[in-house]
């Protein structure tokens, strides 16, 4: 069964700070990697998605892939308060049914 | 233009009513998704729609739970007999194609409560 891992937190920073969110996977067939942001009550909606090993940039934001060590991070710089939600993972193989990880509930105090 | 819509938002219903969700896709969106998520969970997949052809239903948990897309465009997911164990949040969610790098468009969701 292909699974996706994440710690579900929540991961405290201070406003200003960066945020590192990981995630690790166990299907080494996994070819697209998704991050989705999700406030409570909410629904997910996409920051970023990733499928080269190495890092994609957008904005305030950062994906890294190592698909060796089956592992996608997300980085936030200069975070807000506005960033507190939960950040879901999903991977993407040959099947092109998504996998989501239970998210990482993210705090921003100020 | 439009989103994905949901209806109802939310929903309660006694243990062992039947009850049926509905999608709006966005327009021109050939394929939908159908999500369960418990609280503190993610998203877990239920069952696909290319259009009209339902490709994929892995994901449903019993037999209690039907989905269908007749025209490829709105989406019924229908539960019978509901259980307490069926309490989550529904979404579903629409992309242009199913491909490996497409985004995925959400609904709103609908909150499903069994008593």
């Amino acid at each position: 069964q292909k699974e996706v891992e994440q710690n579900s937190g929540p991961l405290s920073v201070p406003e200003g700070a960066i945020a590192s969110l990981n995630c690790t996977y166990s299907d080494r067939g996994s070819q697209s990697f998704f991050w989705y942001r999700q406030y409570s009550g909410k629904s997910p909606e996409l920051i970023m998605f990733i499928y080269s090993n190495g890092d994609k940039e957008d904005g305030r934001f950062t994906a890294q892939l190592n698909k060796a060590s089956q592992y996608v991070s997300l980085l936030i710089r200069d975070s807000q308060p506005s960033d507190s939600a939960t950040y879901l993972c999903a991977v993407r193989g040959g099947s092109y049914i998504p996998t989501f990880g239970r998210g990482t509930s993210l705090i921003v105090h100020p | 233009g439009a989103g994905v819509s949901q209806s109802p938002r939310y929903k309660v219903a006694k243990r062992g009513q039947d009850v049926a969700l509905r999608c709006d896709p966005i327009s021109g969106h050939v394929s939908l998704f159908w999500y369960q998520q418990a609280l503190g969970q993610g998203p877990e997949f239920l069952t696909y729609f290319q259009n009209e052809a339902q490709l994929d239903k892995s994901g449903l948990p019993s037999d209690r739970f039907f989905a269908e897309r007749p025209e490829g465009s709105v989406s019924t997911l229908k539960i019978q007999r509901t259980q307490q164990e069926d309490s989550a949040v529904y979404l579903c969610a629409s992309s242009l194609v199913n491909e490996l790098y497409n985004e995925q468009f959400f609904g709103p969701g609908t909150r499903l409560t069994v008593l």
